[in-house]
């Protein structure tokens, strides 16, 4: 099974702009990039997903490397509400493997 | 819509005893899927339904059953309940099946087996 590598955790300051990048260096061709994010106590919200191309939403925008061995998720500007734990996630079939995520604090 | 719903959102329970989570949605999606997630980890697939009639099984299976006989509703059973299944439950919906569709999820249910 593909597998998705992200930081533990990261930081930003509120306003600016946040870049959380994933490493899927398994992946195969035709596996989707899907972006979640789990607020605390509530469950996953989806944010973005694409396959080859750059995608941009109101949201998000989702980068992908040309060789799709990576991929980052930029938050235009951050909020306070935009903390939260982020999942990258490789999307096959039917199925969808989160990993532990990316925990995103941002300072006001 | 009120989108994915699940009831109860919290429960005990003592080891043996079952019970039924209920999952239901008003998009009229074809796909739905329940996924457990412990402390500090991301979620595990337990099951999961592509239509009415038609479940299989995901990540972690043993120890539960679904069942979808409608298009809405999809309950998740625990036979006898142990400890090691205190999680918090989430259902999920998707338009459709395979990778190119957003789930949606509910709110979660978090149980506790004493």
């Amino acid at each position: 099974d593909a597998k998705t590598t992200q930081p533990n955790s990261m930081e930003s300051n509120e306003e600016e702009p946040v870049h959380l990048p994933c490493n899927h260096s398994t992946i195969s061709g035709t596996d989707y990039i899907h972006w979640y994010r789990q607020l605390p106590s509530q469950g996953p919200e989806y944010v973005i997903h694409g396959l080859t191309s750059n995608v941009n939403n109101r949201m998000a925008s989702l980068a992908i490397a040309e060789d799709r061995k990576s991929s980052t998720l930029i938050l235009h500007r951050a909020t306070l509400r935009d903390a939260a734990v982020y999942y990258c996630i490789l999307r096959f079939g039917n199925d969808m493997r989160f990993g532990a995520g990316t925990r995103l604090t941002v300072k006001p | 819509n009120a989108g994915v719903t699940q009831t109860p959102k919290f429960q005990v329970l003592k080891t043996g005893q079952s019970m039924t989570l209920q999952c239901a949605q008003d998009m009229n999606h074809e796909y739905m899927s329940w996924y457990r997630q412990d402390p500090g980890m991301g979620l595990r697939l337990i099951h999961y339904s592509v239509g009415a009639g038609i479940t299989d099984q995901g990540e972690v299976p043993n120890g539960y059953n679904v069942s979808r006989s409608t298009t809405e509703d999809f309950p998740l059973r625990l036979l006898s309940a142990a400890p090691s299944q205190t999680s918090v439950y989430f259902c999920a919906s998707s338009r459709g099946t395979g990778q190119n569709n957003e789930q949606f999820f509910g709110p979660g249910t978090r149980l506790t087996v004493l």
